[in-house]
Order: C-alpha cells, then sequence, then structure tokens
C-alpha cells in the first residue's frame, strides 16, 4: 500500500464549514494526488503535487485548495463545503516504477 | 490521455482463466498500459502495467497486440476476491503530471 494514510476516513459536516483532508506517505514520493469519486463519474483527479510547495489543478479543482509544506503530507481543503462536494475523497501515490498507489478514501458527506 | 474502450461488464466461473480486453485506437508510441482495478469500497489497486512487451507479475499477466492498439489483462485463475471493476489506462509517463484519466472499467463478476 506504499504507507499511504487518508484521514479521517468518514466525515459528516455542514453546508459553509471549511474541511480539510489529510493524505500522509511514508516513502518519500514525490508525487502526490487528489481524485473524488461519485457515481457515474469514476474516478476524476482535483489536484496534484510534484514536489513540496509545487501544486497544480486537475479536472474538477474549483472549489478545492491544497497544500504541501513537508514530502510526506498533501492536504485538501474544502473553504466552504458544498453539497455538491459530498464524495468519497482518495488520494494517491506515484510509485518508483511508475505505477499509482491509492489510499483506503475518505467519505465525506455535507449536509 | 489517449481514450480506452471497455466492456461494461464480464462474467467468470470461479477457478477459470478471464481475458479482460481493453483497445486502445489512439495510442500514441510513448503511452503505457497500465490497469487497476477497485474492489468494493476499496481505493483503487495496481495491477500491471507494461510498454510493448508482455508482461506478467503476481497478480495477472498483460498481453499486448503487436500494434499496440489493444491489449489484455490475463487472470489465470479467478478467485471471489478478484470481483472488482477492472481499469485499463493509458498514460504517458514522459509527461510531467503522470495524470490517471478512469473511464468506466469493466465490472468483473466471479460465479463461484
Amino acid at each position: 500500500d506504499a504507507g499511504i494514510t487518508q484521514s479521517p476516513r468518514h466525515k459528516v459536516t455542514e453546508t459553509g464549514t471549511p474541511v480539510t483532508l489529510r493524505c500522509h506517505q511514508t516513502e518519500n514520493h514525490r508525487y502526490m494526488y487528489w481524485y473524488r469519486q461519485d457515481p457515474g463519474h469514476g474516478l476524476r483527479l482535483i489536484h496534484y503535487s510534484y514536489g513540496v510547495k509545487d501544486t497544480d489543478k486537475g479536472e474538477v479543482s474549483d472549489g478545492y485548495s491544497v497544500s504541501r509544506s513537508k514530502t510526506e503530507d498533501f492536504l485538501l481543503t474544502l473553504e466552504s463545503a458544498t453539497s455538491s462536494q459530498t464524495s468519497v475523497y482518495f488520494c494517491a501515490i506515484r510509485g518508483w516504477d511508475n505505477e499509482a498507489f491509492f489510499g483506503q478514501g475518505t467519505r465525506l458527506t455535507v449536509v | 490521455d489517449a481514450k480506452t474502450t471497455q466492456p461494461n461488464s464480464m462474467e467468470s466461473n470461479e477457478e477459470e482463466p478471464v481475458h479482460l480486453p481493453c483497445n486502445h485506437s489512439t495510442i500514441s508510441g510513448t503511452d503505457y498500459i497500465h490497469w487497476y482495478r477497485q474492489l468494493p469500497s476499496q481505493g483503487p489497486e495496481y495491477v500491471i502495467h507494461g510498454l510493448t512487451s508482455n508482461v506478467n507479475n503476481r497478480m495477472a499477466s498483460l498481453a499486448i497486440a503487436e500494434d499496440r492498439k489493444s491489449s489484455t489483462l490475463i487472470l489465470h485463475r479467478a478467485t471471489l476476491r478478484d470481483a472488482a471493476v477492472y481499469y485499463c489506462i493509458l498514460n504517458n509517463s514522459g509527461a510531467g503530471s503522470y495524470q490517471l484519466t478512469f473511464g468506466k472499467g469493466t465490472k468483473l463478476s466471479v460465479i463461484p
């Protein structure tokens, strides 16, 4: 599993509140990614990082921000959560042989 | 990333081989063919990847057509644990971001 831990695993929050999801890796990989998965859409890339303080947008980045102050941590923030951001969020890293390893996911419900 | 086409669903009997096809007629010369699977309520799991030659690992084999416009993931002996959605993805590892674009995949059912 490439030492990937997502926290929290489940969260229920109210509309308009900020939410931060954390992805932690233990193997010093350079590239980290945040995806969301919704029925009928499959996995879609939100943001990714290619190093400390180096991030870029993915396909569905509106309403999300990210930060990477340390190699091992990649944070995804919803500044003001909306019901459309109810989803399952997956973190991934790019492995040494260019394969991707995913975390177990965070199920976020915005009510 | 170039697109792939996979059947929506397939069935297999337990302990029999499974051949999961993927078409990628617009593949470029530097695109790698990746396969991932996702078991219910879990994150995607890496299965195998290759460029031109057939590849084998402990989980599966990947057979790549000579013109690279199609490939087949082979599970040599299906078990109930192999029931999952299987994704075939093309990725240009030379591109900086290494984004994986997931389609709908093939839902594999394994019949006991």
